[in-house]
């Protein structure tokens, strides 16, 4: 299975700032993902990292507000930007490695806006 | 989207006990993952069950599914303390993308 690290675990923010979480996989994998967990929900998919090129959104999600890199195989960034209250989440990646079916998640960044 | 829905929402159970959870979708499926979370953490792979799978084992843990139920479920057997956790089922409709149900949170009491 893959290693996942995620840098910040957790941070607190002042609204209409920005913070860039970092996920670095300990091996080469086809498949990068970032979910966002609200408080209290279950997880829900915004995006797929595309390596060397523009990330997938889904729908309610927008690159504006989610701009994401991938500029290899190992590691991802998501910035969450111009943040408000309602952004206050976890966030987490997940990897799906070549030739495998399992989706393994990193530990999470817990974020804060206040 | 979420596709999955989870029952029961809550589950107390006594240390030794077992514990069942259900999760149904919507839509057809390549497989079905279960995952555990402690405390608003990062997600830990449980099993995952493909299409053409009825049932699979991993230690305590069974996993059933139903594709023309579209429902799976999740037996946790001799249950302890360090199984107090969130639940969550997550569909894979053959594009890797993970729709999650909403979660059964369990709770062991010693």
């Amino acid at each position: 299975s893959a290693v996942i690290s995620q840098k910040p675990s957790r941070d607190i923010c002042q609204r209409g700032t920005s913070l860039t979480i970092q996920c670095q996989v300990d091996s080469q994998v086809t498949m990068m993902f970032w979910y966002r967990q609200q408080p209290g929900q279950s997880l829900t998919l915004i995006a797929t990292a595309n390596q060397g090129s523009e990330a997938t959104y889904e729908s309610g999600f927008v690159i504006d507000k989610f701009p994401i890199s991938r500029p290899n195989l190992t590691f991802s960034t998501l910035t969450v930007s111009n943040m408000s209250p309602e952004d206050s989440s976890i966030y987490l990646c997940s990897v799906v490695a070549a030739s495998e079916e399992t989706q393994y998640f990193g530990p999470g960044t817990r974020l804060l806006v206040l | 989207s979420q596709q999955g829905e989870e029952d029961p929402q809550a589950l107390s159970i006594q240390e030794g006990e077992n514990a069942t959870m259900n999760c149904s979708y919507k839509t057809s499926i390549n497989n079905l993952q279960w995952y555990r979370q402690n405390s608003g953490r990062g997600l830990v792979h449980l099993i995952l069950i493909r299409s053409n799978e009825r049932e699979k084992h991993s230690g305590r843990l069974r996993v059933t599914l139903d594709t023309s139920k579209k429902s799976s479920s999740l037996l946790i057997t001799a249950s302890r303390a360090a199984d107090t956790a969130s639940y969550f089922c997550a569909t894979d409709a053959y594009d890797y993308k993970l729709s999650f149900g909403a979660g059964t949170t369990v709770t062991v009491r010693a």
